[in-house]
């Protein structure tokens, strides 16, 4: 079966720290991969994808992921946290076969930037 | 990306009851879809929205519980039918595009059934 697997339920950084919240998948072939964000009460905001290309992806906010074809990870990373980070971040992966609407979504993972 | 808003943005509602939520996207869009987010859980996809024609549900979702008519490319609605407490949830739209990979997502709509 196919899925998305995010292993933290919460990451705590300390600000001005880096930060790392892992994503993992089993999906066949070479799937599309995306990270949101969900801040409390908001929808999802878009943060980044990999489509092709460089395995290092940079996105919104200053966040990047880099992917890992042998590890099959997609792992969202930042150089330096900030307080206003703080969010749920999900990880979601659209397989190439079984249409166009297939997003598969990871867990999520609350990530906590602490002063 | 578009801009896209839900109404209504929260409820309280009883059960027995039925609730329509609706979609509106500042832009024709090809895809449009409605996931489902129970309290402290992923997303999951209900159902693609098709422009005059029925939706395609997934797996676990029927027609009858949640009816989704979608008349143009920037419009969509979603009922949740015969509420019960198990439907409380944040039901969130989403669009996209065939030329483009990103799905965008609305604000969501927060509903609490009693």
């Amino acid at each position: 079966a196919q899925s998305v697997a995010q292993p933290e339920d919460q990451v705590n950084v300390a600000e001005g720290n880096p930060l790392t919240v892992k994503c993992t998948y089993s999906v066949s072939g070479n799937p599309y991969l995306f990270w949101y964000v969900q801040y409390p009460n908001r929808g999802l905001q878009f943060l980044l994808k990999y489509i092709t290309g460089d395995n290092l992806v940079k996105g919104s906010y200053g966040f990047e992921a880099e992917f890992n074809k042998s590890q099959t990870s997609f792992h969202l990373k930042k150089p330096s946290a900030l307080v206003s980070d703080s969010a749920l971040y999900f990880c979601a992966v659209r397989p190439l076969s079984g249409g166009y609407n297939k997003l598969i979504f990871g867990a999520g993972t609350r990530l906590a930037v602490h002063p | 990306s578009a801009v896209i808003s839900q109404k209504p943005s929260r409820d309280i509602c009883q059960r027995g009851t039925s609730l329509t939520i609706q979609c509106q996207v500042d832009s024709q869009v090809t895809m449009m879809f409605w996931y489902r987010q129970q309290p402290g859980q992923s997303l999951t996809l209900i159902a693609t929205a098709n422009q005059g024609s029925e939706a395609t549900y997934e797996s676990g979702f029927v027609i009858d519980k949640f009816p989704i008519s979608r008349p143009n490319l920037t419009f969509s609605t979603l009922t949740v039918s015969n509420m019960s407490p198990e439907d409380s949830s944040i039901y969130l739209c989403s669009v996209g595009r065939r030329d483009q990979e990103t799905q965008y997502f609305g604000p969501g709509t927060r509903l609490l059934v009693l």
